[in-house]
């Protein structure tokens, strides 16, 4: 099972563009990548997943390194309600079974105003 | 949009008690998932399912046991209560095709005395 390494904490200004990084060097070929953020006194909440190269949604953008062994989450314009504890998760699906998220100390983002 | 629903939210209990946590999910998902939360710490995977019938240990299962009854419910049950299992238990939920998102609940505080 890979393990991941992200920045404790990092802190931000409203507006501005966040790069969350995440190293996985001992990721397996069958692993995908999740991207996990959790604010005070609820779950956590999907942000994104890839398994390679770019992806793209509504919250967020994944960057994956040509090995595998690098990703980052970039928040664009980050507001106030982006202070979290940002995650990121390797997990193999194994078979279909589905992924199994194994969690990690995780990246605490503070956005002043 | 995917649910997740615990209860109860909070509960407290006595050393020696039998507590059950239960979870419901309507995502019609064949995962289930059970974790804890330490303040300031990352969530730890107790137990899991494949499907209804079915129990898998996680990471740190001793002390509990889980039970899948049916596609929707997912129950952790504590036979013996100790003021180390007080934390903060999510339950989850995913799908079984890679890259498939899991969705959390918003937690169960339970604290034993």
């Amino acid at each position: 099972l890979a393990k991941t390494t992200q920045p404790p904490s990092m802190e931000a200004y409203e507006g501005q563009e966040v790069n969350v990084s995440c190293s996985h060097t001992n990721i397996a070929t069958s692993e995908y990548i999740y991207w996990y953020r959790q604010v005070p006194h609820q779950g956590p909440q999907f942000i994104i997943q890839g398994y390679k190269d770019y992806v793209v949604n509504e919250v967020a953008s994944l960057f994956i390194s040509a090995d595998r062994k690098l990703s980052t989450l970039s928040l664009p314009w980050v507001s106030l309600r982006d202070a979290a504890v940002y995650y990121c998760i390797v997990t193999d699906i194994g078979n279909n079974a589905g992924a199994k998220l194994t969690f990690g100390g995780g990246t605490r983002l503070t956005v002043r105003p | 949009e995917a649910a997740v629903t615990q209860s109860p939210r909070n509960k407290v209990a006595v050393t020696g008690g039998k507590v059950t946590l239960s979870c419901n999910q309507t995502n019609n998902h064949n995962n289930m998932y059970w974790y804890r939360q330490d303040t300031g710490h990352g969530l730890r995977l107790i137990h899991y399912s494949y499907g209804a019938g079915s129990t898998e240990k996680g990471d740190i299962p001793d002390g509990y046991k889980a039970s899948r009854p049916s596609q929707e419910n997912f129950s952790l049950i504590l036979e013996l209560a100790t003021p180390s299992q007080t934390s903060v238990y999510f339950c989850a939920s995913g799908g079984t095709t890679g890259g498939t998102e899991v969705f959390f609940g918003k937690g169960t505080r339970l604290t034993v005395v």
